[in-house]
């Protein structure tokens, strides 16, 4: 297993165009989270899954965000008409079920709304 | 709602000298973990060290360790005999019961040759 992998690496769009993102956790974990992250401050939670079922979503997830988990395997990441406050490093987090796990991060996904 | 609260923005140390990034946090749970995250620049997060709320003895890996204060609800962040490679972003961050992780607004530890 070669750790959490995001894609893309880099993403510039338009203000109102609309991105995705995808995830690829480590197998063996059921859990999946997504973080955004400013620049100079510490990942903010977005929403979590367990398997395919959403469990948490943040009230920082406008309605323009939608995230998805089919099979509790990898997991998209949608904004739909970016505007330029999304800007920002999108992380992509696992780990297996239990309090006491860390969580293994991806590299992240860099979106620049222009 | 769990806060995290990292109260030193930046911190600088000549290498082979020892650092401490403070954190504190705030909650009203009994059962809990926390972290230190390490993330390097333009680099992935990466787990330093982590500490279970319910056990005294301060955890510690290698050259890091932590000084847990459960009363005080403080977690500081030992670097002995500092590396250039530990030149970073470093994060503390609280998981409680419900699964998710907080993170607090990091420290940058420049270390200086």
């Amino acid at each position: 297993d070669t750790g959490v992998s995001q894609n893309p690496r880099h993403k510039i769009t338009k203000r109102g165009q609309n991105v995705t993102f995808r995830c690829d956790p480590i197998s063996e974990h059921n859990r999946l989270y997504w973080y955004r992250q400013t620049l100079g401050q510490g990942p903010e939670f977005l929403t979590y899954f367990q398997n395919e079922a959403q469990l948490e979503k943040s009230r920082l997830l406008s309605d323009r965000f939608s995230a998805e988990r089919p099979k509790g395997s990898f997991s998209t990441l949608e904004i739909q008409r970016t505007e330029q406050g999304d800007s920002a490093m999108y992380l992509c987090a696992s780990s297996p079920q239990g309090q006491g796990y860390g969580y293994t991060f991806g590299s992240g996904t860099r979106l620049t709304v222009v | 709602a769990q806060t995290v609260t990292q109260s030193q923005p930046e911190m600088s140390v000549q290498e082979a000298e020892t650092v401490t990034l403070s954190c504190t946090y705030d909650t009203s749970e009994n059962n809990y973990y926390l972290f230190w995250y390490k993330q390097p620049p333009s680099r992935q997060m990466i787990l330093v060290i982590r500490q279970e709320a319910y056990k005294q003895q301060n955890a510690t890996e290698n050259r890091f360790s932590v000084n847990f204060q459960k009363a005080a609800k403080s977690f500081s962040l030992k670097i002995s005999d500092s590396q250039l490679g530990d030149t970073a972003m470093y994060f503390c961050a609280f998981r409680g019961t419900f699964g998710d992780m907080r993170f607090g607004a990091g420290t940058r530890l420049t270390v200086k040759p």
